[in-house]
């Protein structure tokens, strides 16, 4: 079964800060990657998907199918970014897409 | 150019009664999908559609159920409503299908309350 794992409810770390939130999945076939991410009082949106291997506000993240993960770095931190995080998985051929339970990230002045 | 619009954005209902929420896509966007949003299982997919067909279903009850129109408006019904049923009903479109492809955007939710 198709699974996404975000260890970590809460994360808090000080403006400046290099911030990495944690996501695990499992997944016999290939899979695709997202990174989601929903501001206070805004919609959730799109942040990043492991395919398109790009930098969106100064956030990466790399697939990395030995350890089936897909974690989401950034290296300094900034208050703007706090905000609740989604790591989700999708399927080849589907459009649904399976969410794990969101670290809600805080950074501190 | 507008985004997705839920509609009604809040809903108390009863239980046994059923309920119709209503997802208008951006414009030119032809597959529409919901999610149920609850603080215990976090958001779970429902179903997708695609040229008014429904593509994909996840494991919810038959009580649930939608239809999409020929304009990509969907509609998600839910009938003899349950306590459990309380939650955020999020609506996603797309310009077509492919996650990897095509971008959802996400629209901002229907809460419903059960009571």
């Amino acid at each position: 079964a198709q699974r996404v794992t975000q260890p970590e409810k809460l994360l808090s770390v000080f403006k400046g800060a290099p911030v990495e939130l944690k996501c695990n999945y499992s997944y016999s076939g290939s899979p695709e990657l997202f990174w989601y991410v929903q501001y206070s009082r805004q919609r959730l949106q799109l942040l990043l998907r492991h395919i398109s291997r790009e930098s969106i506000k100064g956030f990466t993240a790399d697939l990395n199918k030995g350890e089936t993960s897909f974690h989401l770095k950034k290296p300094f931190a900034q208050e703007e970014d706090s905000a609740m995080y989604y790591c989700a998985l999708g399927q080849g051929g589907s459009e649904k897409l399976v969410f794990g339970k969101g670290t809600k990230l805080t950074v501190n002045p | 150019k507008a985004g997705v619009t839920q509609t009604p954005r809040y809903l108390i209902k009863t239980r046994g009664q059923q309920v119709t929420l209503s997802c208008s896509p951006i414009s030119g966007h032809r597959s529409v999908s919901w999610y149920q949003q609850t603080p215990g299982q976090g958001l779970q997919f429902l179903f997708e559609y695609f040229s008014e067909t429904q593509r994909n279903k996840g494991n919810f009850p038959g009580r649930f159920s939608g239809r999409q129109f020929s304009n990509s408006r969907s509609e998600m019904n839910v009938s003899t409503l349950e306590l459990g049923d309380s939650a955020l009903y999020l609506c996603a479109s797309s310009f077509s299908r492919g996650l990897a492809a095509y971008e959802q955007y996400f629209g901002p939710g229907t809460r419903l309350t059960v009571t």
